[in-house]
C-alpha cells in the first residue's frame, strides 16, 4: 500500500520562528494538498499545489504560508513567523488527478507554537 | 457553498450493538463523498468514495450509502477497535479541495 509520509511528527516551536514542515507524496502522483486540523475541530485545507504552483488556496492560507516542491520527492509547507493560533495537526495528501481529491493522507504533523 | 454535518457527535455502543452514523452534505454538485477513519493523533484513514445516489460500499463490518441529500455508514456488531473518529467529506467539482465535517466519535465498549 503506497502512504505518504511527513516529518517531523512533532515540531515546538515559539511565536515568531518560522517552521517547514515536510512531506513525501505518493511517487506517482501529481497533485499535492495540506490540510490543517486544530485540536477537536474539523479537517481544513489549506492548499493545493500542481505543476510547481499554486491551484488552490483557502482564507487561512495568507502570506505567512508558502509552499515548494525543491526537488523531485519533497513538498514542504513554509510558515515564516508562527503564532499561537497556528498550533495544530498539519496534513499532507496527494492524489493522481484533481478528481479523486486524496485518498491518502500523511500522519501529520504535530505544531505547538509556545 | 459547500456544507457537511455529521451526527451524531459522539456515540458509544457495546460490542455487538450495530448503528449508524449520519453524514448530511449541501454541495453545488456532489463528485464524491468520503468516508475516513482518523485514530488520535494520525492522519484520515481512507475507506470509502461514493458517486452517486444509491450506491453503497462495504468494508468488513462497514457499510457505507448515499442518497441525494446524506450517507450513511452503518456499523454491524461492532468491536473495540472499531474505536475511532470517522470522517465524512465531499468533493464539488474537479479542483476544489476535500470539505470535511466535524466527525462522529465512536467509543464501542467491550
Amino acid at each position: 500500500e503506497p502512504e505518504v509520509t511527513q516529518t517531523p511528527s512533532h515540531q515546538v516551536t515559539q511565536m515568531g520562528q518560522e517552521v517547514i514542515l515536510r512531506c513525501v507524496p505518493i511517487s506517482n502522483h501529481l497533485y499535492f494538498y495540506w490540510y490543517r486540523q486544530i485540536l477537536g475541530q474539523k479537517v481544513e485545507f489549506l492548499v493545493s499545489f500542481y505543476n510547481n504552483e499554486i491551484s488552490e488556496k483557502s482564507e487561512i492560507f495568507d502570506d505567512q504560508f508558502s509552499v515548494e516542491r525543491p526537488d523531485g520527492s519533497n513538498f514542504t509547507l513554509k510558515i515564516r513567523s508562527t503564532k499561537l493560533e497556528d498550533s495544530a495537526m498539519y496534513f499532507c495528501a496527494s492524489s493522481e488527478t484533481p478528481d479523486r481529491p486524496s485518498r491518502y493522507f500523511g500522519p501529520g504533523t504535530r505544531l505547538t507554537v509556545t | 457553498e459547500d456544507q457537511v454535518t455529521q451526527s451524531p457527535e459522539a456515540l458509544r455502543l457495546q460490542e455487538g450493538e450495530s448503528s449508524s452514523l449520519n453524514c448530511s452534505y449541501t454541495v453545488s454538485g456532489l463528485r464524491g463523498l468520503f468516508w475516513y477513519r482518523q485514530d488520535p493523533g494520525k492522519g484520515p484513514e481512507f475507506l470509502f468514495t461514493l458517486y452517486s445516489a444509491g450506491e453503497e460500499k462495504e468494508k468488513e463490518r462497514l457499510k457505507a450509502t448515499l442518497t441525494k441529500k446524506e450517507s450513511f455508514l452503518h456499523i454491524t456488531a461492532p468491536k473495540p477497535e472499531d474505536s475511532a473518529t470517522y470522517l465524512c467529506a465531499v468533493h464539488s467539482s474537479g479542483n476544489t479541495p476535500l470539505v470535511f465535517g466535524k466527525g462522529t466519535r465512536l467509543s464501542v465498549i467491550a
